[in-house]
């Protein structure tokens, strides 16, 4: 089952910038938080990951709550290209017994970016 | 460059047909992964490698079977045995935990799988 929970849609005017937020209440200390996503009928594409700082690259930002039961991927200027699923999964990657399994994604945040 | 690549883009199985979808990757990664996809819904593991030669179930595996004969190649075969096969499929690879261990999941663009 998934460790994260999210809100199933969201819409988001272009331009503007987008918050998508997840709760992963049982994270334990050596679990990462990462975000992908998904555009319609391709291949989930990586984004971003942080353990308890938060992260920033080309693409977005990554805000951990100081207890890391929560976090928030911010897409700074949307653009309709931003729609898509976006997945947070939390996972240890040095976990080498659940290694295979560890990679759990739920259903996502279902992101309209509108004109 | 570098990455992951599945063939074909669609596929169509009749009744009672055994069909192989191709996933090859050219990143030097070592472990492999098949997921399933339906209509809305997150990702379910298949069957997953970390080694050549060796492969785990993952939560979804009956009806399917896999191979690993080269580092580059993981081809997933769904059998006829696997009664509703309509899905989206994804292979995805990554390095192992004692490599650069944040690398992430690469993932190919998918087969979508419909029967006839």
């Amino acid at each position: 089952d998934a460790k994260t929970t999210q809100p199933p849609s969201m819409d988001c005017a272009e331009g503007r910038a987008a918050n998508l937020p997840c709760n992963h209440s049982t994270i334990s200390g050596n679990e990462y938080v990462y975000w992908y996503r998904q555009i319609h009928s391709q291949g989930p594409q990586y984004i971003i990951h942080g353990l308890k700082n938060n992260e920033t690259n080309e693409m977005a930002s990554l805000i951990i709550t100081e207890d890391r039961k929560s976090s928030t991927l911010i897409l700074p200027h949307a653009t309709l290209r931003d729609t898509a699923v976006y997945y947070c999964i939390v996972r240890d990657p040095l976990d080498t017994y659940n290694y295979g399994q560890n990679f759990v994604f739920g259903p996502g945040t279902r992101l309209s970016v509108l004109p | 460059d570098g990455g992951i690549t599945q063939s074909p883009k669609y596929l169509f199985r009749k009744e009672g047909q055994n069909v192989t979808l191709s996933c090859e990757q050219n990143l030097n990664h070592d472990a492999m992964y098949w997921y399933r996809q339906d209509p809305g819904q997150g990702l379910r593991l298949i069957y997953y490698s970390q080694i050549v030669n060796d492969f785990q179930k993952g939560d979804i595996a009956e009806g399917y079977s896999v191979s690993r004969e080269k580092k580059e190649s993981f081809p997933l075969t769904v059998t006829s045995a696997q009664k509703n096969p309509t899905a989206f499929y994804l292979c995805a690879s990554t390095t192992l935990p004692d490599r650069p261990y944040d690398q992430p999941q690469h993932f190919g663009d998918g087969t979508r799988l419909s029967i006839l």
